[in-house]
């Protein structure tokens, strides 16, 4: 079945320490999105990808970044945790980010901060 | 601007009792619509969409929306709940308008009783 996929489903790491975490689809879509969902809240969208073109939320902090190397892949950077980092992350696709096509997510890596 | 309002943050039923999740919408014109759900450590899985074509869609699981444009609004429903249903439901406004913009709704909480 095409489907998104994230890896791992939980991460923990130390304040401070860099990480990255990944996601992949095989449903061939042209967008794909990072959010941030933090406990009984929805999610919060970070950026997302246009093909190549990136587009970065105006809110969304420096300390995160992202990679896609290729269709298929995308990484969330997270450059410097901090303990308000702690939270589900969720990636999602669109077929082309048209107003009508819904977003398919995945699973969700589930970060911890020591 | 763009709003989507969930009138609930938790709705309680019995199972095998009438399910009714609402959710109001703000557009300057007629916006592209869903319903996803959320279970416990898991990503957002599509319901149902409305995109301008009839006024009650139907969804996976049982569930329906109706798109009221008088009332601006977007109720869920499903006849009869089933302990399955027990999640967290996100009422979701898009638009592509002068810009990429996804709206969610702070979400409602769904128990469902033996």
């Amino acid at each position: 079945d095409a489907m998104v996929i994230q890896n791992p489903r939980y991460q923990v790491t130390q304040f401070g320490k860099p990480v990255t975490l990944s996601c992949s689809q095989t449903l061939n879509h042209n967008v794909m999105y990072w959010y941030q969902q933090k406990s009984s809240q929805a999610p919060k969208l970070l950026f997302h990808y246009y093909d190549k073109d990136f587009n970065n939320e105006a809110d969304t902090p420096d300390n995160f970044q992202s990679r896609r190397p290729n269709t298929s892949f995308c990484f969330l950077d997270i450059r410097s945790p901090g303990l308000g980092d702690a939270a589900m992350y969720l990636c999602a696709t669109s077929r082309d980010g048209g107003e009508n096509q819904p977003q398919h997510f995945g699973d969700g890596t589930r970060l911890s901060i020591l | 601007a763009q709003s989507v309002t969930q009138l609930d943050s938790h709705v309680s039923v019995s199972e095998g009792t009438p399910v009714l999740l609402r959710c109001n919408y703000s557009s300057s014109y007629s916006p592209s619509l869903f319903w996803y759900v959320q279970h416990p450590n898991k990503g957002l899985q599509l319901l149902l969409k409305y995109t301008s074509a009839a006024t009650l869609v139907k969804g996976i699981n049982g569930f329906e929306a109706e798109f009221k444009k008088s009332e601006t609004s977007f109720h869920l429903t499903k006849p009869s709940a089933h302990m399955s249903d027990a999640a967290e439901y996100f009422c979701v406004v898009s638009r592509n308008t002068g810009g990429f913009k996804t709206i969610f709704g702070a979400g409602t909480r769904l128990f469902v009783k033996a």
